[in-house]
């Protein structure tokens, strides 16, 4: 089925240092990707997408670019801020269906 | 208020006790989901509502009841819970039918903590 994969773990870095965050999809058709992000207590929100092929997504110093080629959606940012801890979904929702298919999610921590 | 709210934030209840868990979202969407989200495990879908018909069901058990009597609000009422049921429970909404047929993103609310002793 369709389905998001992200890498095992948490992620812990200093500040300013750069982060990438990787994430593979398997999906029939043509799916639109996205990154959430959830903050301590909150729920998810938007942090980018792309809505097809060579599409980069961005926000707030954050990008990530729709790759066909090698089905991967990985999200960057080149120098994190503590306040940019959080954890960090993937997720997959096709063309004309707008369920999403989430990965398990990274807990990113930036130390001062 | 704005986006999509729930209430209450945080719930501790007993496995004999009933309580709802309310949801409102103030974009104008015609698509209400309710997800579980617990540590370790990816999200999980349970229940999507298109214009307050329920369009899935994801294998739910029926302790967990689903209302949806308009658009903008959705309830879910919780009855004889078990400890495994203590997770987050969001809810979110979305715009369905665009003619472009690109996956709409989903706005979430804050979720309800809920723990069953």
């Amino acid at each position: 089925g369709d389905s998001v994969t992200q890498m095992e773990g948490p992620v812990t870095l200093s500040e300013e240092a750069f982060l990438t965050i990787n994430c593979t999809y398997t999906a029939t058709g043509y799916p639109s990707l996205f990154w959430y992000v959830q903050y301590p207590g909150e729920g998810l929100q938007l942090l980018l997408k792309a809505t097809k092929a060579d599409d980069k997504g961005s926000n707030k110093g954050f990008e990530a670019t729709y790759r066909k080629e090698t089905t991967s959606f990985h999200l960057e940012k080149g120098s994190v801020q503590v306040s940019d801890s959080a954890v960090y979904f993937c997720a997959l929702g096709l063309y004309g269906n707008n369920r999403l298919a989430f990965g398990k999610g990274n807990q990113v921590v930036v130390i001062p | 208020e704005t986006g999509v709210t729930q209430t209450p934030r945080h719930l501790v209840m007993g496995m004999t006790n009933k309580k709802s868990l309310k949801c409102e979202q103030h974009l104008g969407h015609n698509a209400m989901y309710w997800y579980k989200q617990s540590a370790k495990k990816p999200l999980e879908l349970m229940f999507v509502y298109n214009f307050k018909e329920q369009t899935e069901n994801n294998s739910v058990p029926s302790r967990f009841s689903p209302e949806c009597p308009n658009s903008s609000h959705l309830f879910l009422h919780l009855h004889t819970l078990q400890p495994e049921d203590s997770a987050l429970y969001l809810c979110a909404s979305s715009q369905e039918g665009r003619v472009s047929g690109a996956t709409d993103t989903q706005y979430f609310g804050p979720g309800t903590r809920l723990t069953v002793l």
